[in-house]
């Protein structure tokens, strides 16, 4: 299994707080993705990096903000959290653009 | 409207029987991509196909990609308890970055 690990697993928040998501990585990969699954709507992208201090937004970009100071972290802000933020978040890592995706186990986030 | 349309969303079968399931766009896909999640944890990938038509084999798993790449089906021989899980497909499109889900189909195999 690729060493990735996202933490909490689990949080619960009220609406309005910040949350901050953290993944960390063994594989010294240079792709970090930071995705959301809800039902009916699969998995979507809401930013990526691709090198230390280098990020983009995905398709669900707003109300996040990432940051990557080292390799292996790559942190997702929930500024103001609202209940529609309310998901399980997964990280994923790739070693090369478009190359097959490695996943953490999730973390479940609940916006009271 | 999801890019990667999955088919059926559920499926609820007996052990050793065979199934199914698509996944369509109208979109061409230079790669796609099948992941399988089990309660509690991230997409573990099963396979890549990238030609147009090709057929790729996993123990009881078939994989096909469309002559157009715009579709894909896994076909599971024999199902197994072990089979249960959700199936996701994955989709790269030509020219584009990000990796675009399907919703998924959610497979119980009744033993």
């Amino acid at each position: 299994d690729a060493g990735i690990t996202q933490s909490p697993r689990h949080k619960v928040t009220e609406t309005g707080t910040p949350v901050t998501l953290r993944c960390h990585q063994t594989e010294n990969h240079r792709y970090m993705y930071w995705y959301r699954q809800d039902p009916g709507h699969g998995l979507r992208l809401i930013h990526y990096s691709y090198g230390v201090k280098d990020t983009d937004k995905g398709e669900v970009s707003d109300g996040y903000s990432v940051s990557r100071s080292k390799t292996e972290d790559f942190l997702l802000t929930l500024e103001s959290a609202t209940s529609s933020q309310t998901s399980v978040y997964f990280c994923a890592i790739s070693e090369r653009e478009r190359e097959k995706l490695f996943f953490g186990s999730g973390t479940q986030l609940s916006v009271l | 409207t999801q890019l990667l349309e999955q088919s059926p969303q559920f499926l609820s079968i007996q052990e050793g029987e065979n199934l199914t399931v698509y996944c369509n766009s109208s979109s061409v896909f230079s790669s796609l991509q099948w992941y399988r999640q089990e309660p509690g944890e991230g997409p573990v990938l099963l396979v890549t196909v990238v030609t147009g038509g090709e057929v790729k084999k996993l123990k009881r798993l078939t994989f096909q990609f469309g002559d157009a790449r715009k579709d894909s089906s896994l076909h599971i021989t024999a199902a197994q308890p072990g089979d249960t899980g959700l199936y996701l497909c994955a989709g790269d499109m030509a020219g584009g970055f990000k990796t675009i889900f399907g919703a998924g189909t959610r497979l119980f195999v009744k033993a």
